[in-house]
């Protein structure tokens, strides 16, 4: 069956910009986390939805967004960019409440921000 | 909060050898430990996973094993091969969110394997 897909794969904006990022998770699964990763910082949890709801959310600004519809793809939004926010945005599903925190990881979407 | 030590950073082995990486996490009630192995230009992609009432896991020529008194687990990669090498990833869940996406990642460690 297919996998985690994101797009896009690849962009570039400038600071200031916004940005949208979608995830379609694995057919069946309900619950779609986020991730940033860095050189720096590693992987670190942005925010986690179930059931169009969010579940969990990690230590980022506000200006980080996310939504889940009700087919359980998500999206998540960066307002106003900064240069720090480039990145790989990872999206990972997992298939029910019981193994929610078994992830699978798609391929990312790398964002430059100049 | 909960925190992920992961060692050593880089690992090279010679094709044939075992490698071996180690994590240490903060929490005692961490209870769900998984290992992940990120190729260039892919996602992290899940290999192994061990959860705190189990001592050993083991798949082919993967182990994982778990210390809970010490807060330490470890990665185990036998007969390594070159399709090994890539980044490996500790993970473990947080206390009060374990059924949850919600992992604290280690640094992760680069493995290279020399034909």
């Amino acid at each position: 069956k297919a996998g985690v897909t994101q797009t896009p794969r690849y962009l570039i904006k400038t600071r200031g910009q916004q940005v949208t990022l979608s995830c379609s998770p694995i057919s069946g699964h309900r619950s779609v986390s986020w991730y940033q990763q860095t050189p720096g910082q590693g992987l670190q949890f942005l925010f986690e939805y179930f059931s169009e709801t969010q579940r969990n959310k990690g230590n980022f600004p506000g200006r980080f967004s996310g939504r889940q519809f009700s087919n359980s793809r998500s999206e998540m939004n960066v307002s106003t960019l900064e240069l720090g926010d480039s990145a790989l945005y990872l999206c990972a599903s997992s298939p029910d409440r019981e193994r929610a925190n078994v992830l699978t990881f798609g391929a990312g979407s790398r964002l430059t921000v100049l | 909060g909960e925190n992920v030590e992961q060692h050593p950073s880089t690992l090279s082995v010679q094709e044939g050898d075992s490698a071996v990486i180690k994590c240490t996490y903060s929490d005692s009630a961490s209870n769900y430990f998984p290992w992940y192995k990120q190729e260039l230009g892919k996602g992290p992609q899940l290999i192994i996973d061990i959860r705190s009432n189990v001592g050993e896991k083991k798949d082919q020529r993967i182990a994982v094993t778990l210390n809970k008194t010490a807060k330490h687990f470890s990665l185990h990669i036998t007969e390594t091969q070159p399709e090994d090498s890539a980044v490996y990833f500790c993970a473990a869940s947080i206390p009060g969110s374990s059924n949850t996406g919600k992992l604290i990642f280690g640094q992760g460690t680069t493995l290279q394997v020399k034909p």
